[in-house]
This record gives C-alpha cells, sequence and structure tokens, in this order.
C-alpha cells in the first residue's frame, strides 16, 4: 500500500498570503488529522476531518482551517500568513477510530513564511 | 496543562550502549492509548507501538521494549544496543477516545537521541 502523501513538500510564502496544503491517505483510510510542529510548541494537533466532517479542532485560530473531500483526500488552508506559522506540517490518516486507530504520519510539508 | 511529559531533551549514547527513554502521562480516562514514534532526520514520523489502558504488558520487538506501569502513569521505552540508525527524536503520544477525539493525539516535547559510533 502506498503511504500517505503530502504536497507540496517545500513552500516558501510571505506575510499576508494564503496557502493551501494538501494530504492524501493511506487507501480506505477515512480519518486525516493535521498537526503543527515548530522548535518551541512542539507537536501539535489542527483538526481531524472523518467522512468529509471534523470531528475534532484544536486550539489554533479561525485562520487556520480544512476539508476533506469525498475520497478522503483533505487540505488544509492558512490565511493571512504570519511569521509565526512557519513550522512542519503533518498530516496522518487512520482507519478512523477502534483498536484500529493508529495513525500513520506522511512526510510533511515544510512552510516557511517570510 | 501538559498531558505528556518527556522530561529527557536529549540523551546521548555510544553505540552499543542501551538507552532508555521517560515518558509520563496524564488522564482521568479509564481508557486511553499510548503511543511511541519515532522522528527520523528526514521528518516523517514513525509509528513504534501502541498500547491500551488495559493491557499492562510489556512488550519487546527486537531491540526495542517498553515497560507500561498504570501505578506511576509511565510508558518507558528502551532501545537495547544502540546503533547509529537509532538516532532521531523519540515521541510518546497520548490518546483519550472517551473524549470522542480518536484523531487527537498528545504528543509529549520529544527527547532526542544521539548515538555516536
Amino acid at each position: 500500500k502506498a503511504g500517505v502523501t503530502q504536497t507540496p513538500r517545500y513552500l516558501i510564502k510571505t506575510r499576508g498570503q494564503q496557502v493551501t496544503l494538501s494530504c492524501s491517505p493511506i487507501s480506505g483510510h477515512r480519518s486525516v488529522s493535521w498537526y503543527q510542529q515548530t522548535p518551541g510548541q512542539g507537536l501539535q494537533f489542527l483538526f481531524e476531518y472523518f467522512s468529509e466532517t471534523q470531528r475534532n479542532k484544536g486550539n489554533f485560530p479561525g485562520r487556520f482551517s480544512g476539508r476533506q473531500f469525498s475520497n478522503s483526500r483533505s487540505e488544509m488552508n492558512v490565511s493571512t500568513l504570519e511569521l509565526g506559522d512557519s513550522a512542519l506540517y503533518l498530516c496522518a490518516s487512520s482507519t478512523g477510530g477502534g483498536v484500529e486507530g493508529e495513525q500513520f504520519f506522511g512526510p510533511g510539508t515544510r512552510l516557511t513564511v517570510l | 496543562a501538559q498531558k505528556v511529559t518527556q522530561a529527557q531533551t536529549e540523551i546521548s549514547v555510544v553505540e552499543k550502549e542501551d538507552v532508555t527513554l521517560d515518558c509520563v502521562y496524564e488522564t482521568r480516562d479509564t481508557t486511553y492509548y499510548l503511543f511511541w514514534y519515532k522522528q527520523p532526520p528526514s521528518g516523517e514520523l514513525v509509528f513504534l507501538i501502541r498500547r491500551n489502558s488495559f493491557d499492562e504488558q510489556n512488550e519487546i520487538s527486537g531491540r526495542y521494549s517498553w515497560n507500561f506501569q498504570k501505578s506511576t502513569s509511565s510508558f518507558n521505552f528502551t532501545i537495547t544496543a544502540s546503533q547509529v540508525v537509532d538516532s532521531a527524536v523519540y515521541f510518546c503520544a497520548l490518546s483519550e477516545p472517551d473524549k470522542d477525539s480518536w484523531g487527537k493525539l498528545q504528543f509529549g516535547a520529544g527527547t532526542q537521541v544521539v548515538v555516536t559510533p
């Protein structure tokens, strides 16, 4: 099975711009979660989507949003970028719950905001 | 409040030494899951193990072993006979499904393991 893929792998933006990151889960997985990783805050949960619905949300401002499509692919969007949004954004997929619920991570998208 | 604490920021060992990574968690739920992930320099988080709160059996997988003790809320990880390829950041994480949050992993700060030849 192919693993979780994320595109693009690297991105450079300037303050005030917006960005969209994409995540394709493992085939058959219906849950996609997003995490932000920074040196200062570590790994923080952004949100989780399951069957096109946001099931859980972390403590991030409304500039961070996401969605999931019927094929389980997910996108996250960050509007009005700030310098502090520079981070590695990791996507994880899982079957969606129960004992099979361990998450498998993609390689991440490294976002740099100048 | 930090729910997962990894007190060791960095551990340096010489190849073939054993290394133990500490993880202390905090939850009021009776059903929860604990995980360990490895993050090599490439950045991708690699799943190592999942343990549920009802299974306190220790586990061994090759050179890796895990010690789960509910009495002390700890889930420690030992690498036996370390190798240079074990150099990475290791994260402990907690999932509390009773809060309908299967998809939410709460990570510790991570422990950087440096193995030198």
